[in-house]
């Protein structure tokens, strides 16, 4: 079965672009996580879903960034416009249960460099 | 406030050696779930070990060990017999009710 699977795998973008990730979660999986990795803030959650419904957002760090999950099979994490600080890796993770103490599971992220 | 604080920073062990990782949490929560995570050089992070916090008995998983002290807050995570494949960043995390935290991670270097 295929895991999470995440594209673009790398994307480079000249400040101020609109950037789309994109996110397909293991089929079956009630919840769904987006996380950006950098070497200075380490790897920070973002936002996550439950059964399609956002839960938590206080990590997204501004207005720029907007994350939807239109279905239980795609999930979207949009920075506009982006900045060269967004440069960073974003993980998608889901997990089984909506309870949420499940372990998740990461796709292979996404690396993004704004120039 | 809840906080997972990973202290070491970048470990470096010689192949064969016995390492162990800490991890500190805070929460107030009294039902919790702590998490490790290792992300290879490849950079997906693979899940370990999963505890909740009324489970404080030990776990061993072949090379891997883990040691849960709620009087100390902390969930220890030990490599016996450490192997270069074991190189990586290890991550802990903490999850309560709607909160999820990871620490900075531990770079893990064996040496041959």
């Amino acid at each position: 079965d295929a895991g999470v699977i995440q594209s673009p795998r790398h994307e480079v973008t000249e400040m101020g672009q609109e950037v789309t990730l994109r996110c397909k979660p293991i089929s079956g999986h009630n919840s769904l996580f987006w996380y950006r990795q950098t070497m200075m803030r380490g790897l920070e959650l973002l936002i996550y879903f439950n059964n399609n419904v956002p839960i938590d957002d206080s990590g997204m760090p501004e207005d720029r960034f907007s994350a939807k999950m239109p279905n239980a099979s795609f999930s979207t994490l949009k920075i506009q416009p982006s900045e060269p600080r967004d440069s960073a890796v974003y993980f998608c993770a889901s997990s089984l249960a909506s309870t949420g103490h499940d372990e998740q599971f990461f796709g292979p992220g996404t690396r993004l460099t704004v120039l | 406030a809840q906080k997972v604080t990973q202290a070491q920073t970048e470990i470096s062990v010689v192949e064969k050696e016995d390492v162990t990782l800490d991890c500190v949490y805070e929460t107030r929560d009294t039902t919790y779930y702590l998490f490790w995570y290792k992300q290879p050089p490849s950079g997906e992070l693979v899940f370990l070990i999963r505890r909740n916090s009324f489970d404080e008995q030990n776990e061993i998983s072949g090379r891997y060990s883990w040691n849960f002290q709620k009087s100390t807050s902390s969930f220890n995570f030990t490599i016996t017999a450490s192997q270069v494949v074991d190189s990586a960043v290890y991550f802990c995390a903490l999850r309560s009710v709607d909160k999820i935290i990871f620490g900075k991670g531990t770079r893990l270097h064996i040496l041959p």
